[in-house]
């Protein structure tokens, strides 16, 4: 069955500094993973896919992903972090393989940028 | 501006009522989603329409009564709720057939159950 996982319930960093949240996805076939921010009462915004080709993605809000397909994993990664970065993240993949074309979403992670 | 608007944002009902959320989508697609999204639980995916015909349904109670009479509208009707669901109720739309396309999202509906 096709699933993500975001290891981490919370990640905390100091304004300034990288970011990175984890994903890890299993998948029959060619992935199509996608990265999603939720704030606070707010729905959930798209913010990058990997689809194929480059590995490194880039999407809004200065943020990329790295797919690392020996790994199985696509992390969202940012240079500097910001205050306003805190927010839910989530990683998902579409289920193409089943031919249901479901996406399948992680746990979530909360992200806190620390001032 | 997401492209898919929900309403109302916020609604209290009692457990006997009936309430009606209603999602509208602005970006010309033709599939349609209802999550649900509880604290600390993972987005919970309740049905999905495709050209207006329901293609998922995942064991929802039949308290939740979906229906979409065309592809931009979607609605979820709901009867004796019970506390357990009080959560966020999400809409999303997508182009099916474009593997590749993302999901869009409404800002939800907060609903609380007395």
């Amino acid at each position: 069955a096709q699933s993500v996982a975001q290891p981490e319930d919370q990640v905390n960093v100091a304004e300034g500094n990288p970011l990175t949240v984890k994903c890890t996805y299993s998948v029959s076939g060619n992935p199509y993973l996608f990265w999603y921010v939720q704030y606070p009462n707010r729905g959930l915004q798209f913010l990058l896919k990997y689809i194929t080709g480059d590995n490194l993605v880039k999407g809004s809000y200065g943020f990329e992903a790295e797919f690392n397909k020996s790994q199985t994993s696509f992390h969202l990664k940012k240079p500097s972090a910001l205050v306003s970065d805190s927010a839910l993240y989530f990683c998902a993949v579409r289920d193409i393989a089943s031919g249901t074309y479901k996406y399948i979403f992680g746990t979530g992670t909360r992200l806190k940028v620390l001032a | 501006e997401t492209g898919v608007t929900q309403t109302p944002r916020h609604l209290v009902m009692g457990m006997t009522n009936k309430k009606s959320l209603k999602c509208e989508q602005h970006l010309g697609h033709n599939a349609m989603y209802w999550y649900k999204q509880s604290a600390k639980k993972p987005l919970e995916l309740m049905f999905v329409y495709n050209f207006k015909e329901q293609t998922e349904n995942n064991s929802v109670p039949s308290r939740f009564s979906p229906e979409c009479p065309n592809s931009s509208h979607l609605f979820l009707h709901l009867h004796t709720l019970q506390p357990e669901d009080s959560a966020l109720y999400l809409c999303a739309s997508s182009q099916d057939g474009r593997k590749e396309q993302p999901q869009h999202f409404g800002d939800g509906t907060r609903l609380s159950i007395l």
